[in-house]
């Protein structure tokens, strides 16, 4: 079993609908989760952390966590072309080697 | 806007030569990392550092070596490169503790390939 699941994709969602992206952990001792951004050819960029069981807002985005399930989400409203990217979930595990682990990303694409 | 460059940006070399690909970051961050990412594939962590004079390998078993002397740098050496090395590396750094130690910068990579 993978440390970090998500859906490969892609996820292919109209312009001006809501994106929803969904990762799976395996370690219930992750303490700290993220999303991040990478466009194709370019690095990633983070772009959402979230720290307790519920929801965080930023802007358009909107992350959920739910430790009991060792679920997390990410939903992008009014989604926009410029939105098209992988997104990597990343989980992050303290302890004696301090680490965090990546998803292998679902690729969005936001048709006009 | 993250401050960490690496360089060079493409590189294209034979087998058999020496490389070093070089990163540097000017946040002070105490965490540096290094990934290895083929197109459309997952992030591989093959080395990180917690400081000066740490360093440790990642999960994925490479042939490249680090080194951290100082805090600002952490260079990644490949002594005879090979065409199973071709790959893009990603440098990342982190200045936070506890739990924000995710929270990684990360720089514009180096995409080798070895002839």
């Amino acid at each position: 079993q993978k440390e970090v699941e998500q859906n490969s994709g892609p996820l292919s969602v109209p312009e001006g609908a809501i994106a929803s992206l969904n990762c799976t952990y395996s370690d219930r001792g992750s303490q700290s989760f993220f999303w991040y951004r990478q466009y194709s050819g370019k690095s990633p960029e983070l772009i959402m952390s979230i720290y307790s069981n519920g929801d965080k807002e930023d802007g358009r985005f909107t992350a959920q966590l739910n430790k009991a399930s060792q679920y997390v989400s990410l939903l992008i409203r009014d989604s926009q072309p410029s939105d098209s990217a992988t997104y990597l979930c990343a989980v992050f595990l303290s302890g004696g080697y301090q680490k965090v682990t990546f998803g292998t990303g679902t690729k969005l694409q936001v048709i006009p | 806007e993250a401050d960490i460059y690496q360089t060079p940006r493409y590189l294209v070399i034979g087998t058999g030569k020496k490389i070093t690909l070089e990163c540097s970051q000017t946040m002070g961050h105490d965490k540096m990392y290094w990934y290895q990412q083929d197109p459309g594939m997952e992030l591989h962590l093959i080395h990180y550092s917690y400081g000066v004079n740490s360093t440790e390998k990642g999960d994925l078993s490479s042939e490249s070596t680090v080194s951290r002397i100082r805090t600002e740098h952490f260079p990644l050496t490949l002594e005879s490169a090979r065409p199973s090395h071709t790959s893009q590396y990603l440098c990342a750094s982190s200045g936070g503790s506890g739990s924000y130690t995710g929270e990684l910068f990360f720089g514009e990579g180096s995409r080798l390939t070895v002839l």
